[in-house]
């Protein structure tokens, strides 16, 4: 079964930094999906993409924020200058036009 | 109004035994509901999802009853046994907002004992 693949599993950074974390969806989706998930908290909504463009964003996802298409097959998050509070499970998901979201198993992202 | 309530927020079952997860919403707008199963360390997965046109819908042991009036759905799982231990969400999300982003619920998490 055809899966969302995201790398890397865990990126540990410094406050300030910049990371990007890399998602491959699934080939023939069309609508991507970032989704965050702080430790033992519920799964929140960052930002939606479709047609090279960002559809709809959530206001945690803020201008140090961005997505990226960047090929046919990659599709990525940055985070420009992270923070203590971005701490948490980044999960990349990918649907077609007429079947359910698939999520990845997520990049645990640690800000020391 | 975009919240989707969910409870209990850990639940403990004897194998053999049902577990019922309840989730509620205010947003009328809302049109699919699908809950999710997570197992530590992985991602989301889609267990069942029903939409408003049906009262239920079943898929094997698993089991969603919706309840429009009163804007409730729960998943029952019968027969429950130790590998359906994990963190279960509701979530729910609406087809006139575009790119039908997901509001999940905070979580319940299933320990079912041998």
């Amino acid at each position: 079964e055809p899966e969302v693949t995201q790398t890397p599993s865990h990126q540990v950074t410094q406050m300030g930094q910049e990371v990007i974390l890399r998602c491959v969806p699934i080939s023939n989706h069309l609508y991507f999906y970032w989704y965050r998930q702080i430790l033992g908290q519920k799964v929140e909504f960052l930002v939606s993409f479709y047609n090279n463009e960002i559809s709809e964003k959530s206001e945690i996802f803020d201008d140090q924020f961005s997505v990226e298409r960047p090929d046919g097959s990659n599709f990525t998050l940055k985070i420009r200058s992270t923070k203590l509070e971005d701490s948490a499970m980044y999960f990349c998901a990918s649907r077609g036009v007429d079947s359910p979201l698939h999520f990845g198993n997520g990049t645990r992202l640690t800000v020391t | 109004q975009q919240q989707v309530k969910q409870s209990p927020q850990s639940l403990i079952v004897q194998k053999g035994g049902i577990s019922i997860i309840n989730c509620a919403y205010e947003n009328t707008a809302f049109d699919y509901f699908p809950w999710y199963q997570q197992f530590p360390g992985k991602g989301p997965a889609l267990l069942i999802a029903i939409r408003p046109d049906v009262s239920e819908k079943k898929e094997g042991r698993f089991t969603i009853s919706f309840n429009k009036s009163a804007k409730q759905f729960s998943l029952h799982i019968m027969d429950s046994q130790p590998g359906d231990s994990a963190t279960y969400f509701c979530a729910a999300s609406s087809a006139s907002g575009g790119s039908e982003k997901l509001v999940f619920g905070k979580g319940t998490k299933l320990t079912v004992n041998p």
